[in-house]
């Protein structure tokens, strides 16, 4: 299957200070990704829909000002918790759509955040 | 809106033994992909197993089969000759066809797979 990138793997920061977390399309063009948020022993939650050279689409009860998507380029798209705080500790898992095989979603390996 | 239902919370199957995982859907749609989703204790979400709807022929790869009923709405996966790497939390999901649209997933099965 194709392939998706996720960096970092883990990350600890202090509280107030913003975290970037990549999510890389290998090799395939991903015009559309996905950011996911998932608390322990539970499904994935949606965040927001990722559309490459235009806004994101945030889900419901998704701050977008406190989760900033950045979709540049057709292999990548970023993830930004501003002024994180210790309630934003989470999983954060992307995908990344790809168009050739019916729009299959394939997942990075996801990112721990830690904020102390 | 689709729905998707994963009844079981927690499964256990011997090693080398066959287990079955339920799922029940809900939609309008009438195009659309199903798919299993298989995630280890390393978190990392791994493609098992997709089913177009069109197709009547219940998908298969190797180990792992799905008993598709469309007019049920039913997508069950079957994991033959379980084997320790089997152990995961195993999510249902559902995907309209055409555009890139998002993914519904169940709550998730959690199966071990025990000596």
């Amino acid at each position: 299957g194709a392939v998706v990138s996720q960096h970092p793997s883990r990350v600890i920061c202090k509280s107030g200070t913003s975290v970037k977390i990549e999510c890389r399309s290998l090799d395939f063009q991903a015009t559309t990704m996905f950011w996911y948020r998932q608390f322990p022993k539970k499904s994935l939650m949606l965040m927001a829909t990722s559309n490459e050279g235009s806004k994101a689409t945030y889900e419901q009860g998704v701050e977008k000002d406190k989760f900033l998507i950045n979709h540049a380029s057709l292999t990548l798209s970023t993830l930004t918790v501003t002024s994180a705080h210790p309630e934003d500790s989470s999983f954060y898992i992307c995908s990344a759509s790809e168009p050739r095989v019916g729009n299959i979603q394939y997942f990075g390996a996801g990112t721990r955040l830690s904020v102390l | 809106a689709q729905t998707v239902t994963q009844s079981q919370p927690e499964m256990s199957v011997q090693e080398a033994e066959t287990v079955t995982l339920s799922c029940t859907y809900d939609t309008s749609e009438n195009n659309y992909y199903l798919f299993w989703y298989k995630q280890p204790p390393s978190r990392q979400m791994i493609l098992v197993i997709r089913q177009e709807a069109y197709k009547q022929q219940n998908a298969t790869e190797n180990r792992f089969s799905v008993n598709f009923q469309k007019a049920a709405k039913s997508f069950s996966l079957k994991i033959s000759d379980s084997q320790l790497g089997d152990t995961a939390m195993y999510f249902c999901a559902f995907l309209n066809t055409g555009t890139a649209s998002k993914l519904t997933f169940g709550t998730g099965t959690r199966l071990q797979v025990t000596l």
